[in-house]
């Protein structure tokens, strides 16, 4: 096990709705990643935060937010949840933002829109 | 664009075997290279990575990757195929100008037959 968690392990909400998702990042790591992994893909990188700013985005629209705490968690919020929402949410820790950093990856949370 | 393939959906190999499984990359400058595995309904597990130097990579339960410049491959192999080896794997390359970003393959499933 990497240390990194994540909360819930399921949820399951109706399209238009907003829900938040939570990470805790392995100790000594100040850096999270979140990724949305859909039904047979690779994960899809959403955005990092590096001691709570954000570090750099994917293409995900602007509903897909985030937040870092200064304990190192993190959330990620989606507003206003489409069917196409429904997938498995990972967060990663690292010990930094960088290039060479090893991200390690947290269980997931699986979102299902209805 | 950096990217990642994975050419085989599913690899198929009998215990005590050698296995491998493919992994061809293109980057604009050095390639970070990682691999990950993915057990149903978990996470992802690093495996190993490559940075700089020998080209043949350690990882973790076994596993080796050789990095081949020439013909941009990763390629994950080990000696000795055990069952519980049976799981999807992941190439991944790292965004050289989104450095948070890790860019995944679209994943190849190991099955271990006894």
């Amino acid at each position: 096990e990497t240390g990194v968690t994540q909360s819930p392990t399921h949820l399951i909400k109706t399209r238009g709705q907003q829900v938040t998702l939570r990470c805790s990042s392995q100790s000594g790591h100040n850096t999270v990643s979140w990724y949305q992994q859909a039904l047979g893909q690779g994960p899809q990188f959403i955005f990092q935060y590096y001691r709570e700013e954000e570090n750099g985005r994917g293409n995900f629209p602007p509903r897909f937010s985030g937040l870092q705490f200064p304990n190192y968690s993190s959330e990620l919020n989606v507003n206003a949840l489409e069917l196409d929402d429904s997938a498995l949410y990972l967060c990663a820790s690292s010990p930094s933002g960088g290039a060479l950093e090893t991200q390690y990856f947290g269980p997931g949370t699986r979102l299902l829109v209805l | 664009a950096q990217s990642v393939a994975q050419p085989e959906d599913q690899v198929n190999v009998a215990e005590g075997n050698p296995l491998t499984v493919k992994c061809t990359y293109s980057v604009s400058g050095n390639p970070y290279l990682f691999w990950y595995v993915q057990y149903p309904n978990r996470g992802l597990q690093f495996l190993l990575k490559y940075i700089t130097g020998d080209n043949l990579v350690k990882g973790s339960y076994g596993f080796e990757a050789e990095f081949n410049k020439s013909q941009t491959s990763f390629h994950l192999k080990k000696p000795s195929a055990l069952v519980s080896d049976s799981a999807l794997y992941f190439c991944a390359v790292r965004d050289v100008g989104n450095t948070g970003k890790l860019i995944f393959g679209q994943g190849t499933t190991l099955q271990v037959k006894p």
